[in-house]
This record gives structure tokens, sequence and C-alpha cells, in this order.
């Protein structure tokens, strides 16, 4: 239990479909994130949250609609993706400005486009 | 433009021997993170380094930073299985912009 939950743990969705990635953080933290790994590929910032507004957007395309109805709860909205974009999807969450202990992390969701 | 670079970026290591893992990231920064990720699963938190000079010990794993030579390092003393995993590094460039270096994948070798 990382106290940062991610929902679901595994998605396959066709390039016309929509979903939504649910995160989760049990944790009081203030800021949330949003992040893209790819194979061979860095850790990718996509999003930010701060008490629920955004404050980075990473030049992310617009098939990609975070949300963040409260400062637990984060959402990233999915429609009309391509195969490029399967890969992990992690969610993180801190306390900012004076981050002690860094990010937790949530476990993922695997998304694979097809 | 912060930029983080680990390397190596594969290692492949006998039980019982030691080795570093370098972190170098190109802007000023008083902050630098290691985390852990075994195959298919999240990332874990290692270590925090705060400062210059800030070293930080769990286990067979020590990290430190030296913010001057812009460079933190994670030695492994007397590696063992259950070591294997990617590590990663990550630094920050002001609130919220947390960058992350390209990953070490680790192999320990009984």
């Amino acid at each position: 239990e990382t106290g940062v939950t991610q929902t679901p743990r595994h998605l396959v969705m066709g390039m016309t479909n929509k979903k939504s990635l649910k995160c989760e953080q049990h944790l009081g933290h203030n800021a949330m994130y949003w992040y893209k790994q790819s194979a061979k590929k860095p850790l990718e910032l996509m999003f930010v949250y701060s008490l629920e507004e955004r404050v980075e957007n990473n030049s992310v395309p617009s098939r990609f609609s975070p949300e963040c109805p409260n400062s637990s709860h984060l959402f990233l909205h999915l429609h009309t993706l391509q195969p490029e974009d399967s890969a992990l999807y992690l969610c993180a969450s801190s306390q900012e400005p004076e981050p002690n202990y860094g990010y937790t992390f949530g476990s993922g969701t695997r998304l694979t486009v097809v | 433009e912060l930029k983080v670079e680990q390397n190596p970026l594969f290692l492949s290591m006998q039980e019982g021997k030691n080795y570093t893992i370098y972190c170098n990231y190109s802007t000023t920064s008083d902050r630098l993170y290691w985390y852990r990720q075994d195959p298919g699963k999240s990332l874990e938190s290692l270590f925090v380094l705060l400062s210059n000079g800030a070293v930080k010990q769990e286990g067979r794993l020590m990290a430190s930073l030296d913010t001057k030579a812009r460079l933190s390092t994670l030695h492994i003393t007397a590696a063992v299985h259950d070591l294997s995993a990617t590590y990663f590094c990550a630094s920050t460039s002001g609130t919220y912009k947390y960058i992350f270096g390209t990953g070490t994948r680790l192999k320990v070798l009984a």
C-alpha cells in the first residue's frame, strides 16, 4: 500500500475508444502529477496539479485531458489515442514546496492502444 | 532547461561486488532523489538528498550529493540478487519541476 492508488492496473483500448484513468492519494499531499513511462525513454512529466489547479502542462496532445476535482483525486481522460501512446502511466503526489520525501508513486496503469 | 543524465544505463555485476551509479544534472539544484523500480512495478523512493555533502545509507546502498559538481552517486556494496532493479535519479529546477534520469538497469548475477 503506497498511499497512492491507481485504477485500472491494465487497460486495452481501441483508437476510437474513450476511457479514463483514476488516481487517488490518501497522504494529504497538495500536488499531484501524471507521468508517462515508455520503453527506453525517461519518465515524461505530463501534467501537474497543485490544490486542484493545473500548474504544468508539458505540451501534451489534446487527446489526453486531465481533471482534478479535489486535492485527493486526479483523472486522465483518454480519447482517440494512437498506438504510440501505449505506455505505463504513473500518478504521483508530493507535498510542495518543500518535499522532504519526494514523490509517492502509484502502481501505474499499463495502457495498450490497439 | 534541466537535464539529468545517468550512467551506466545497464549494469551487470556479480554478487558480492561493489559498484557506483552516477547521476549528473545540468543546472543548479540542491535536491536530488533516488528511486527504485522493479519490473512491471511502480517507483519506490530510496533516498532524498537535500544539501551539498548529504550522504544517506540504507543497507547495501549509499547515496551522496555534491551540488558544486552537480553530481550524485549511488554506491552498491557487496551486491545481492535482490538489488536487481532499475534505479532512477531525479532533480528539480523549481517547485513541481522534477526531471528524471534515464535510469540504470542493474542485474546482479548469482
